[in-house]
């Protein structure tokens, strides 16, 4: 199945460090979700993203919709312990009907 | 408020048998949508239902279907499972209405099915 291209597949990183991902698509999106999930756990959304050049805030996460509509960015700023997990980014594309496509994943291990 | 709610928590088929999967939506929510997720890698979209209709499908076989009753909460069927059908499966819901809030979509735990 089609699947965003999502950076770093995985990283390691000290807290207290600031975190940066991007999701890119050859494709134009209408919206960008971020998701967190944790190891035998179902996704959470975390931010939603609905117009070029947006920029939301959830508490210490920060995401973008990029200014191209093909792509999105997920910041996570002073990372601690607990924000270890996998983000995954997914989109709907203008040319479907709400089929929403998913990022391979960033996996995120925070060295404490 | 409860979240979207998945049963069973595990499943273990052997290939060729039947698997039934069941989802209840959050309260409010008349879309529900359904994952593969093969270990390891990213999430798969399947079915999409609204109002009891299936709105949309992913590239999986006729084996995979489903249906979503009256009360929201929806099924998911794996016919003739294969070895290759092993994953979690995951369902999500939304609100179904207009606006941004539709595209919101929010997740259960998932059920792992492993086929023998």
């Amino acid at each position: 199945g089609q699947q965003l291209n999502q950076s770093p597949q995985s990283m390691f990183i000290q807290e207290g460090e600031d975190v940066s991902m991007n999701c890119t698509s050859s494709s134009i999106f209408n919206t960008w979700l971020w998701y967190k999930q944790d190891p035998g756990e179902g996704p959470v959304l975390l931010i939603a993203l609905y117009k070029a050049g947006e920029l939301t805030s959830n508490g210490r996460l920060t995401a973008q919709f990029g200014i191209t509509r093909k792509d999105s960015f997920l910041n996570i700023s002073a990372s601690i312990p607990s924000d270890v997990g996998i983000y995954f980014c997914a989109g709907i594309p203008t040319s479907g009907t709400y089929k929403y496509i998913f990022g391979t994943g960033t996996r995120l291990k925070v060295l404490a | 408020e409860a979240g979207v709610t998945q049963s069973p928590t595990h499943l273990i088929k052997t290939r060729g048998q039947q698997a039934t999967l069941r989802c209840s939506p959050i309260s409010g929510h008349t879309s529900v949508y359904w994952y593969q997720q093969a270990l390891g890698l990213g999430l798969q979209f399947l079915l999409w239902y609204d109002e009891g209709e299936e709105r949309n499908r992913g590239n999986f076989p006729p084996r995979f279907s489903g249906r979503q009753f009256p009360n929201y909460s929806s099924e998911l069927n794996v016919n003739a499972l294969e070895l290759e059908d092993s994953a979690l499966y995951l369902c999500a819901s939304s609100t179904g209405r207009g606006g941004g809030e539709f595209y919101e979509q929010y997740f259960g735990p998932g059920t792992r099915l492993t086929v023998t």
